[in-house]
C-alpha cells in the first residue's frame, strides 16, 4: 500500500498563478483533510472531507478550493496564489470510526513569489 | 475555544535517557482523544500514540508513554530510552469538539516542539 500520496513535491508560482495539489489514499478511509504548515504555528486546517461527496471549511480556507473527486482523491486549488500561501501543505486520511488517527502524506512545499 | 499549548519550543536529552514533551489543552467538553505526532527532518507526519479522555490507563506503545492528567489538562509524551532516531518534532493534538458538541474527526495541533539527542 502506498498509503496517502500527493503530487507535487515541490512547487514554485508566480503571484497570481493558480495551481490544484492532488491527494490520493489506498486505504478505504471515509474522511480526508488539507492542511498547512507554518513555521512557528503548528499545523492548521484549510479543509477536510468527512466523506465522499462532503466538503466543509475548517481553519484557514481563504483563498482555497477542495474537490473530493471521489473516495480516494481529494484536491486542493489555489486560484490566485498570493506569496502568504507559501508553505507546505499536508493531505491526510483518516477512518470515520474509532480512535480517528490521521495518515499524512509527504507534504508538498510550495513557495509563491 | 479549544486549545493546544507546548511551551517548549525546543529540548536536548542525552541518548538512552528519557524525556518528557509538554502539553496542555484546552477543552470544555468531557469526551476528547488526544494524539502524538512525530515529524523528523523528512517531513512526514508520523501517529505514535492517543489517549481518550475515558481511559483509564495511560497508553503506551513500545518506548512512547503518556502522562495523562485530566485534571490538570495535560498530556505529556515520555519517551524512554532515547535514540538518535528520535531527533525530531513532535506535536500534540486533540480532536476537535462540534458545534453540537460530540468530537469530530478534525484536529487542533500544537505548535510543536523540537527534539534533539545528543550521543
Amino acid at each position: 500500500n502506498a498509503g496517502v500520496t500527493q503530487t507535487p513535491k515541490f512547487q514554485v508560482l508566480k503571484t497570481g498563478q493558480s495551481m490544484t495539489l492532488q491527494c490520493a489514499q489506498d486505504m478505504n478511509h471515509n474522511s480526508m483533510y488539507w492542511y498547512r504548515q507554518d513555521p512557528g504555528m503548528g499545523l492548521r486546517l484549510i479543509y477536510y472531507s468527512a466523506s465522499e461527496g462532503t466538503t466543509d471549511k475548517g481553519e484557514v480556507p481563504n483563498g482555497y478550493n477542495v474537490s473530493r473527486l471521489n473516495k480516494r482523491e481529494f484536491s486542493l486549488r489555489l486560484e490566485s496564489a498570493a506569496p502568504s500561501q507559501t508553505s507546505v501543505y499536508f493531505c491526510a486520511s483518516s477512518e470515520s470510526r474509532g480512535i480517528n488517527e490521521q495518515y499524512f502524506g509527504p507534504g508538498t512545499r510550495l513557495t509563491v513569489t | 475555544a479549544q486549545k493546544i499549548t507546548q511551551t517548549q519550543p525546543g529540548m536536548f536529552v542525552q541518548e538512552k535517557e528519557a524525556v518528557t514533551l509538554d502539553c496542555t489543552y484546552d477543552t470544555s467538553d468531557q469526551s476528547y482523544g488526544l494524539f502524538w505526532y512525530k515529524q523528523p527532518s523528512s517531513g512526514e507526519m508520523i501517529f505514535l500514540i492517543y489517549q481518550g479522555s475515558y481511559d483509564e490507563q495511560n497508553a503506551t506503545e513500545g518506548r512512547y508513554s503518556l502522562n495523562f492528567q485530566k485534571a490538570r489538562k495535560s498530556a505529556n509524551l515520555v519517551i524512554s530510552a532515547s535514540q538518535l532516531g528520535d531527533s525530531a518534532m513532535y506535536f500534540c493534538a486533540m480532536r476537535e469538539v462540534g458545534f453540537y458538541g460530540g468530537a469530530t474527526n478534525k484536529l487542533i495541533f500544537g505548535t510543536g516542539t523540537l527534539l534533539a539527542v545528543q550521543p
